[in-house]
């Protein structure tokens, strides 16, 4: 069964560093053509692409937020991890991780996705 | 950057058919994607590629993209299609490659 699950704190406080996991289980981020990416969601608002890593390592950043974020792999654990610096109570949101197969490929749909985590910035 | 507009909520009684529209400039020039999100749950691809369906989504979720104007139907609609739809392309040329739509709220009766 392929899952995808996301962690991190559920409180950060202004001006911090936000790092979340996503941990997956029943696929390879190694595997050719698989992308893991980040998306958030405010509440009450849209969805909202941040980044997303590829099977050769390669990276892609929404160019909005791109000189804040950070998106890596561990392929050992089965994890994406994301970093987002200097918080702001405006990036309160439940951010998701999700896969796309065969990104690599023309393929730009989300087949599966994490249940989400809500992070909420506050001092 | 790209833009895709869709109606903030839908209202429709079991048994009838709901239609979800997604409005962005030539978008039947792209393909689009579909989501259905309930509170607290992973959101689910119900329609790739205008009008695709994942294994296990039912024949009831339907889409089609022409103009300006793509749209998500459902038919026989049940009360466990309650939920917020989200239709995406991807745009190269935008911020946001990945550009979600507005999100719709169907409502059922």
């Amino acid at each position: 069964q392929v899952t995808l699950r996301e962690s991190g704190p559920a409180l950060v406080k202004p001006t911090q560093t936000l790092t979340l996991t996503c941990t997956f289980s029943g696929f390879s981020v190694t595997t050719s053509g698989m992308c893991v990416a980040w998306i958030r969601q405010p509440p009450g608002k849209a969805l909202e692409w941040l980044a997303l890593v590829d099977w050769d390592d390669d990276n892609y950043y929404s160019t909005s937020l791109k000189t804040r974020l950070n998106i890596s792999k561990d392929t050992s654990k089965n994890q994406v991890v994301l970093t987002m610096t200097n918080l702001d109570p405006v990036d309160t949101a439940t951010y998701f991780c999700a896969r796309i197969r065969y990104c690599t490929s023309g393929v730009h749909y989300f087949d599966l996705w994490g249940q989400g985590t809500l992070v909420t910035v506050s001092s | 950057s790209y833009v895709l507009t869709q109606p903030p909520s839908v209202s429709v009684a079991p048994g009838k058919t709901a239609r979800i529209t997604c409005g962005g400039n030539n978008i039947g020039s792209k393909n689009v994607h579909w989501y259905q999100e309930k509170p607290g749950q992973a959101p689910v691809l119900v329609v790739y590629d205008d009008s695709d369906r994942p294994s296990g989504i039912p024949e009831r979720f339907s889409g089609s993209n022409s103009g300006n104007t793509a749209t998500l139907t459902i038919s026989r609609v049940e009360v466990g299609d309650e939920a917020d739809y989200y239709c995406q392309v991807w745009d190269s040329s935008s911020d946001h490659p990945y550009v979600f739509g507005t999100g719709t709220k169907v409502t059922v009766l």
